[in-house]
């Protein structure tokens, strides 16, 4: 399986700040995505990042809220600008990694942010 | 985008079989069935992923019948690490191509001592 890193893990936040968080891959990959879990919730995707291009947002996510960079095949990262309370979430970065057969999705262990 | 359906909890026992059944009525031709489980404050981790018929692997069998509609998790012999949430999911798409993943709810599995 692949091994994908994130930082940081956890961050305790002030309101109206930016954090940015950092993806890791331990292999070149095209897709990537960023997902946010709020506590008790489901997994939200907010954007694919793909390089070389712009990231591309879903629903109720914006570019100036949730800016993404994707420099290279191994790396990007997720800034989460402006922070209110709403914003305290598990950050999630996944990679998509070709299996040969078929695409597989998999995670970083998430980035913990508590915004006070 | 294929949605899926799954129990929102499920309860079982040490060293019982598990089988989790998710809907997923407009699977695409080239999507495949992805699930995973999730521990609280962890990244979802990987299980099993199959097209059709039955996968196997060290941890999980998967089953898929011949309409692609539903696909069941089969966890056998749970122990209480296994408690946590399953999500099932559709939409990785043959190599060359890809469709983004949009998590349901997920099943809740308990197990107790």
């Amino acid at each position: 399986s692949a091994v994908i890193s994130q930082k940081p893990s956890r961050d305790i936040c002030q309101r109206g700040t930016s954090l940015t968080i950092q993806c890791q891959v331990d292999s070149q990959v095209t897709m990537m995505f960023w997902y946010r879990q709020q506590p008790g919730q489901s997994l939200t995707l907010i954007a694919t990042a793909n390089q070389g291009s712009e990231a591309t947002y879903e629903s109720g996510f914006v570019i100036d809220k949730f800016p993404i960079s994707r420099p290279n095949l191994t790396f990007s990262t997720l800034t989460v600008s402006n922070m209110s309370p709403e914003d305290s979430s598990i950050y999630l970065c996944s990679a998509v990694w070709d299996q040969g057969g078929g695409n597989t999705i998999y995670f970083g262990e998430g980035s913990w942010l508590t915004v006070v | 985008l294929a949605k899926t359906t799954q129990p929102i909890s499920m309860d079982s026992y040490e060293g019982q079989e598990v089988n989790i059944t998710c809907s997923h009525n407009n699977i695409a031709t080239n999507d495949y069935i992805t699930w995973y489980q999730q521990f609280p404050s962890q990244g979802p981790r990987f299980i099993i992923q199959g097209y059709k018929t039955k996968v196997t692997n060290e941890v999980a069998s998967l089953f898929i019948p011949a309409d692609r509609k539903s696909s069941t998790l089969s966890l056998p012999r749970v122990s209480l690490s296994d408690t946590a949430v399953y999500y099932c999911l559709v939409g990785a798409a043959l190599s060359g191509g890809y469709n983004k993943l949009i998590f349901g709810a997920g099943t809740r599995l308990a197990v107790h001592p």
